[in-house]
């Protein structure tokens, strides 16, 4: 069965870097793009934007360019999401979601809390 | 900046029907911004519901149907549920980019 599985919680301070992590499995990596949302704490969903798992091209929402970068290890079927120099209201449940055209399964989520 | 409305809150009773709606600050909506439409529940992640406007996916619910009506996406739920209470986000393509919608909060009483 289709699964997307992310890492766990990270608490980090202002300035950092995270990298947050979504394993896919039950189907072939490369045939299917990865989302990734942002939800900041009872707000509603952000897209951020999409990766090509089979080029590597990646394509950024307005408003999430500069200090997010997405990326891939094809190798053991993962995506990345890497923020750098955090702030406060980067905190947020952070999810993946398989295929751009459907969204159809999603990760369980990483909450990141960014706080001194 | 492209905005996409929903209705804050609705509420319907057990058994009834509702329909939410998705409009877009760029004028009418079509097939061409291929409308999903997704439940959330606290605590839980997004559960996908219907793309490319009226498509299902193989877990959704018959009483779930998506449309276009009077230039928006539309959701509708018959014979609601008490399990169907949860947020209900539209997501809208726009030439590259998805932009969602902010949310229903939709409430079974």
């Amino acid at each position: 069965q289709v699964q997307l599985v992310q890492s766990g919680s990270e608490l980090k301070k202002p300035g950092a870097s995270v990298k947050v992590s979504c394993k896919a499995s039950g189907y072939t990596f490369t045939r299917y793009a990865i989302n990734w949302v942002r939800q900041a704490p009872g707000q509603g969903l952000e897209w951020m934007g999409w990766i090509n798992t089979n080029s590597g091209i990646s394509t950024y929402a307005q408003g999430f360019t500069g200090r997010i970068v997405f990326s891939l290890d094809t190798s053991v079927s993962t995506a990345y999401l890497q923020i750098s120099s955090l702030k406060a209201e980067d905190t947020a449940m952070y999810y993946c979601a398989r295929d751009t055209a459907q969204h159809d399964y999603w990760g369980q989520g990483t909450l990141v809390t960014v706080s001194s | 900046q492209t905005v996409v409305t929903q209705e804050p809150s609705l509420t319907v009773s057990p058994r009834g029907t509702v329909t939410l709606t998705c409009a877009s600050s760029t004028g009418a909506v079509t097939t061409g911004h291929y409308p999903m439409w997704f439940q959330q529940k606290p605590g839980q992640a997004p559960r996908a519901l219907i793309y490319g406007t009226s498509d299902k996916h193989s877990w959704t619910p018959a009483r779930f149907s998506g449309s276009l009506l009077g230039g928006k996406a539309a959701l509708t739920l018959s014979a609601v549920r008490p399990e169907d209470e949860a947020d209900y986000y539209c997501l809208l393509y726009f030439g590259g980019a998805w932009v969602f919608g902010g949310g229903t909060k939709l409430t079974v009483l």
